[in-house]
């Protein structure tokens, strides 16, 4: 399975401020996916990230809210724009193995905190 | 659309005893099923999945899962549990049959697993 790693593992930030969150996989993989997990739910699709073409976004989701980067196939950036308490959620990143395509592997995510 | 359900928030169970944790789908083609496992302040692992093949499917840490395609089921199965596999389990489906989104992973609520020494 790939190794990912999250930055920053938490954060506590301000209402209204932004928060840019990276995530960066050991190997080259196609597509790359953000998750949002509010407290005690679920994981929930923000988007899909392919290298060299704009972001896939679920419904609910906008690109002015979640701006996403993915420069290169080992790296992509996740960003949390004027937040708000209601945006308080770990954020994952997960890849698409290309070896093993059917099966996602997760990050360690980002635990992020809007007071 | 694709939809998990897993109907137990909680379960409860003495180490050393069977364990099972329910998990229920809905996709309109043949389903890709997957078992996570979130720990504490950790992000998720891969346990198990059914792509294809035998309905008995064996994965990590002596857990099993069996796809029964009648009942739409795919529960997570391990004969004697340990105090250790206390976490947050986690049912997902992915239906690789529609155009847009194929890769996508529907999750379940979730169910929290508590071995009881």
């Amino acid at each position: 399975s790939a190794v990912i790693s999250q930055k920053p593992s938490r954060d506590i930030c301000q209402r209204g401020t932004s928060l840019t969150i990276q995530c960066q996989v050991d190997s080259q993989v196609t597509m790359m996916f953000w998750y949002r997990q509010q407290p005690g739910q679920s994981l929930t699709l923000i988007a899909t990230a392919n290298q060299g073409s704009e972001a896939t976004y679920e419904s609910g989701f906008v690109i002015d809210k979640f701006p996403i980067s993915r420069p290169n196939l080992t790296f992509s950036t996740l960003t949390v724009s004027n937040m708000s308490p209601e945006d308080s959620s770990i954020y994952l990143c997960s890849v698409d193995h290309d070896r093993s395509r059917d099966t996602q592997y997760f990050g360690p995510g980002t635990r992020l905190t809007v007071l | 659309a694709q939809s998990v359900a897993q109907p137990e928030d909680q379960v409860n169970v003495a180490e050393g005893n069977p364990l099972t944790v329910k998990c229920t789908y809905s996709v309109s083609g043949n389903p890709y099923l997957f078992w996570y496992v979130q720990y504490p302040n950790r992000g998720l692992q891969f346990l198990l999945k059914y792509i294809t093949g035998d309905n008995l499917v064996k994965g990590s840490y002596g857990f099993e899962a069996e796809f029964n395609k009648s009942q739409t089921s795919f529960h997570l199965k391990k004969p004697s549990a340990l105090v250790s596999d206390s976490a947050l389990y986690f049912c997902a489906v992915r239906d690789p049959t529609i155009i847009q989104g194929a890769q996508k992973l529907v999750f379940g609520q979730g169910t929290r697993l508590t071995i009881n020494p």
